[in-house]
């Protein structure tokens, strides 16, 4: 069965610094990786998804992530935080029979001036 | 292109009742999928739609079920509410369900306080 843990349930950074979130996934078949961002009372927002298409994935706003089958990881990077990603973010994996995301618990993103 | 919407946005229920949320998919999405989300147990999918059908339920209470119009329009019903019920409500849309590749574009969210 599939599954996601996000280390960490809450990071701070210095705006400026970089971010690093870390997703780890379990799956018995190649999976389907996404990263989704969510602000205050709003919905989610997808940053970037992997498809096995290329090991390293850009998104939006600046951020990546690189699929490691070695490690089963997924972890996002932004060189360079600014204040405006301040958020939480998940981790998500794609159940192959479509329509079902199976998501991490999450990490709140702080960012300080 | 309109995004995903959800109504009402804030809804306050009590313990017994039962409730009806709305989902709107993006214009041309056929899949919609539901899921709650709790600061304890997180995000939890629920079930998803395509073509009027449900094709995948999560593990929930028979209380929750669902629905999808031929419209694509969904909505979700919990009866006999109670008060773990309270969550955010997230509807999320995507073309079809072909591939897991398919990423879904989630509505803003119905929040449910049950009391």
């Amino acid at each position: 069965a599939q599954s996601v843990t996000q280390l960490g349930s809450h990071v701070s950074v210095s705006e400026g610094a970089l971010v690093l979130l870390r997703c780890n996934y379990s799956s018995s078949v190649p999976p389907y990786l996404f990263w989704y961002v969510q602000y205050p009372n709003q919905g989610l927002q997808l940053l970037l998804k992997y498809t096995s298409a290329a090991t390293l994935v850009k998104g939006i706003n600046g951020f990546e992530a690189e699929f490691k089958k070695s490690e089963t990881s997924f972890h996002l990077t932004k060189p360079s935080a600014h204040m405006s990603d301040a958020a939480e973010y998940f981790c998500a994996v794609s159940v192959f029979q479509g329509g079902k995301l199976i998501f991490g618990q999450g990490t709140e993103l702080s960012v300080k001036p | 292109k309109a995004g995903v919407t959800q109504t009402p946005r804030y809804l306050i229920k009590t313990r017994g009742q039962q409730v009806t949320l709305s989902c709107s998919p993006i214009s041309g999405h056929r899949s919609v999928s539901w899921y709650q989300q709790t600061p304890g147990q997180g995000l939890q999918f629920l079930f998803e739609y395509f073509s009027e059908t449900q094709r995948n339920k999560g593990n929930f209470p028979g209380r929750f079920s669902g629905r999808q119009f031929s419209n694509s329009r969904s909505e979700m019903n919990v009866s006999t509410l109670e008060l773990g019920d309270s969550a955010l409500y997230l509807c999320a849309s995507s073309l079809a369900p072909g591939t897991s590749a398919d990423e879904q574009y989630f509505g803003p969210g119905t929040r449910l306080t049950v009391t």
